[in-house]
């Protein structure tokens, strides 16, 4: 079973409109971690904003919201004021704790935003 | 400072060439991570480091080997190559391999002819 999943290969949004990105993670593990990541055409990873699973309120970052539902192991990704610089692929990913281990993240397949002028 | 550099940006080369990519932060950070990333893929763990030691291969092909100079740099040597290693090879760093947040550098496009 997949651990993260996104639901939406392709997403269109006009610009200034907010948008919202799906991801459902699957996990037992009770300490996690889930990120958003932004990938443009040009390749770069950027990292947008983290939830950790015992935060107790949704994580904010400038225009990029996470909201978070634990009860439905949801993290959608809300961008709001859509900019056409925001076209990219975005990666939902996650983190279990691994005691002892090294951090390793289990990336969605990603969601294709395009920002209609 | 969030910046991890890689070079070279883009590389071609025949499957009988020996090549490396570098990887560089100046974060303190302590984990450092190489991923293959194919077109309209997620990317995948390759190699992670930590606190220069190899942690984790994640059955990776001997003809990719990494090495760990020290703390703030990584390299991946490539040799013989095969045409399905095109890939944008992406660099990651950590504070520690058990904290959260990766940052990435820009990658570099590999093309094997």
């Amino acid at each position: 079973a997949q651990k993260i999943t996104q639901t939406q290969p392709g997403m269109f949004v006009q610009e200034k409109e907010a948008v919202t990105l799906d991801c459902t993670y699957d996990t037992s593990d009770p300490s996690y971690g889930l990120f958003w990541y932004k990938q443009p055409s040009s390749g770069e990873m950027i990292f947008l904003i983290y939830q950790g699973s015992y935060d107790q309120q949704n994580a904010t970052e400038g225009r990029y919201s996470l909201n978070f539902q634990k009860a439905r192991k949801s993290a959608n990704l809300v961008i709001s004021a859509s900019q056409l610089g925001d076209s990219a692929m975005y990666f939902c990913a996650m983190r279990e704790g691994q005691a002892g281990g090294s951090y390793i993240p289990t990336f969605g397949r990603g969601t294709s935003l395009i920002v209609h002028p | 400072d969030t910046e991890v550099t890689q070079t070279p940006k883009h590389l071609v080369m025949g499957m009988t060439n020996k090549k490396s990519l570098k990887c560089e932060q100046h974060m303190g950070h302590r984990a450092m991570y190489w991923y293959k990333q194919k077109a309209k893929k997620p990317p995948e763990l390759m190699f992670v480091y930590s606190y220069e030691k190899l942690s984790i291969n994640e059955s990776v092909p001997s003809r990719f080997s990494p090495e760990c100079p020290n703390s703030s740099l990584l390299n991946l040597h490539l040799h013989a190559l095969q045409p399905e290693d095109s890939a944008l090879y992406l660099c990651a760093s950590s504070q520690d391999p058990n904290t959260d947040t990766q940052y990435f550098g820009p990658g570099t496009r590999l093309t094997v002819l």
